[in-house]
């Protein structure tokens, strides 16, 4: 069965410094898998995607991870942190196969120091 | 291109008491999902329609969930009796592929908070 273990439930960093956000996943087969975003009170939003092209991934607002299939690990990383991207993260991992079924890890929470 | 609408946006009951939440996807996307997101998680898949039949719906609470997606479009889904526990966040999402794609992007709405008291 597939899963999803977020390793930080709240990460605290200052603003323009690196932000790592740690993701180990569960897969039986070749995994799509996914980081959301989700600011208060507002909708998840798609920040970047893995579906077996490139292993480095970028996405929306400086965001990128690697998929790193030897450590079955999908970490989600910013050169430079700025005060808006405190949110709450989710990574998702989905299966060929499994009607396009989304697994969410519980989520890390991000804060952003001045 | 307009979003995924839901309404109503937050929503207070007492326990026994029952409720329903609607859902409008984007124009033509053919899949659809209702996830329930208690506080300090992530989200949970409900139900997954594509068109108007339903896909999975393995982790619906049947004895008190219900929902339909009649003519392919619109969504609504119900709580008959609340229970406390329900007390969450009940998000929508649609997606522009079949329930079968390999890579099954999904567009999320804003959700509806439900609190039971």
């Amino acid at each position: 069965a597939q899963s999803v273990t977020q390793l930080d439930s709240h990460v605290s960093v200052s603003e323009g410094t690196p932000v790592l956000l740690r993701c180990n996943y569960s897969s039986s087969y070749s995994p799509s898998l996914f980081w959301y975003v989700q600011h208060p009170n507002k909708g998840l939003q798609l920040l970047l995607k893995y579906t077996s092209a490139a292993t480095l991934v970028k996405g929306i607002n400086g965001f990128e991870a690697e998929f790193k299939k030897s450590e079955t690990s999908f970490h989600l990383t910013k050169p430079s942190a700025h005060m808006s991207d405190a949110a709450e993260y989710f990574c998702v991992v989905s299966e060929v196969g499994q009607g396009g079924k989304l697994i969410f890890g519980q989520g890390t929470e991000l804060s952003v120091k001045p | 291109e307009a979003g995924v609408a839901q309404s109503p946006r937050y929503k207070i009951i007492e326990k026994r008491q029952s409720v329903a939440f609607w859902c409008n996807p984007i124009s033509g996307h053919a899949t659809l999902y209702w996830y329930q997101q208690i506080l300090g998680q992530g989200p949970k898949l409900l139900i997954q329609f594509q068109n108007n039949g339903v896909v999975d719906d393995s982790q619906l609470p049947k004895d008190r969930f219900s929902a339909e997606r009649l003519k392919g479009v619109d969504s609504t889904l119900k709580i008959q009796p609340a229970k406390l526990e329900d007390s969450a966040v009940y998000l929508c999402a649609s997606s522009p592929k079949g329930s079968n794609s390999a890579y099954n992007e999904q567009f999320f709405g804003p959700g509806t908070r439900l609190t039971v008291l």
